[in-house]
Order: structure tokens, then C-alpha cells, then sequence
């Protein structure tokens, strides 16, 4: 049948706070994940991405954590600018393909 | 990073015609490419999977006739949406997978197509 996008969830923060945008997976095979920021009207772009053999990665601002365990993945912002509203999803790959998560809405507040 | 480009950003077409959207990665061999539709606020939703010299694979609902993809080289995927209607205005993204023990996926900036 035809596939059906999914709403976005929202997620507001103070300018200066941290922000921190979680995604479950539900694959166990799963083993690299990417963060992706898309801004209004633009494709997604490549924000920091982790393998599975990892618990913690960090990038300029950004730290993702994977939790195996429970099978979880969380984005966390330092520090968040009125620059870094926009959607955040993440994806897991499991053998060949890649899946997307339905992405977070993240609205900075001045 | 690597770069991905779409061509056209954006089109306006009659009902009707057929309108055609280039996918290119600049910067490295692409071994698979993805087309991708996006709805206002809404997540991506994969079309198809593209791979270089054979027939792209459609999700499901999908319609092959209606969006024909090309695959004709690594670094060229295009997407034709054949006899435009207006429920075919959408914003149509691509994405090339680079090579390696990662595979990382790359996203173009998009394309928006508005059917009148």
C-alpha cells in the first residue's frame, strides 16, 4: 500500500542550553549509525556518525552516545545557537540498508 | 565532506509533462543512490534504490512507470516523473552511498517540484 510519512516530533531550548534529541532502533544487526541535521527547505546534512563497537563519539559541539543495550542513540548540542533549528533524524544500518528514524524538530529559543 | 548535487533546486511544470531531476556525486564514486520524497514536516520516504548498470529497486506503492530512474554511471542517478499531477509536487531528494567499511550515506540539497 502507500507509505505514509510520519509527524515530527518538537523539541524546544533556551539559546545556550544543551540540547539533547534521542532515537530508538530496533535492530540488534545494526551496526553504524549517522546523525543528520536538515534545515527548512534543504536536504539533510551529515552531522557525526558512531559504529557499533563505540559507546561515545564527540564532533565540534556534538557528542552522539549509543546504548546497545536498550538500543538507543541520543544527539547531544552543547552550547545551542539560533543556527542549529532545524531537524534532526538519525539512521541505522543493518547489512545493506539504511533506515531512517522519523527525526526530531528542534526549535531554539533566542 | 562529500558532495552531493541535485540539478534542478527547483521546477514549476504543467500538468501533464514529464520533468526530469539530476543527482550527482561530485567528489566520489557512488555505488548505490536513493531517491527520496518529503512531505512539509513530515520524515523522508524512500522511493527507490538506484544501483549503477541495473534497474532500481521501488518500494512498495511506488509506481515504476511514473518515476523512471537512470542509473547510467557512479556518479549520475536521475529521477523522471513522467505526466506530472499536481499530487506529484513534492520536495524529491537523492542520497549516494560512498564505499567503504562505513558506507556513508550523503544527501543532495534537494528538489522542489510544484505541478500546476
Amino acid at each position: 500500500g502507500e507509505s505514509v510519512g510520519l509527524h515530527l516530533p518538537t523539541l524546544s531550548v533556551q539559546e545556550g542550553d544543551n540540547s539533547i534529541i534521542n532515537c530508538a532502533y530496533s535492530n540488534s544487526a545494526s551496526d553504524y549509525f549517522i546523525w543528520y541535521k536538515q534545515e527548512s527547505g534543504k536536504g539533510p546534512q551529515f552531522i557525526i556518525d558512531i559504529r557499533s563497537n563505540m559507546d561515545k563519539r564527540q564532533g565540534q559541539r556534538v557528542t552522539v552516545l549509543l546504548n546497545k543495550t536498550v538500543k538507543h542513540l541520543s544527539l547531544q548540542i552543547a552550547a545551542t545557537q539560533p543556527g542549529d533549528s532545524a531537524v534532526y533524524f538519525c539512521a541505522e544500518k543493518a547489512g545493506n540498508q539504511f533506515y531512517f528514524g522519523t527525526g526530531t524538530s528542534l526549535t531554539v529559543i533566542p | 565532506g562529500a558532495v552531493v548535487s541535485q540539478h534542478p533546486s527547483w521546477v514549476i511544470c504543467k500538468s501533464g509533462t514529464s520533468v526530469k531531476i539530476e543527482c550527482r556525486s561530485l567528489d566520489f564514486q557512488a555505488t548505490t543512490m536513493f531517491w527520496y520524497r518529503q512531505f512539509p514536516k513530515q520524515s523522508l520516504m524512500l522511493m527507490a534504490t538506484s544501483n549503477e548498470g541495473s534497474k532500481a529497486t521501488y518500494e512498495q506503492g511506488v509506481e515504476k512507470d511514473k518515476f523512471l530512474i537512470n542509473h547510467a554511471s557512479l556518479t549520475l542517478s536521475t529521477l523522471t516523473v513522467t505526466s506530472a499531477h499536481p499530487e506529484d509536487s513534492s520536495f524529491y531528494i537523492c542520497s549516494a552511498r560512498r564505499g567503504g567499511t562505513q558506507e556513508t550515506q550523503y544527501f543532495g540539497p534537494g528538489t522542489r517540484l510544484l505541478v500546476l
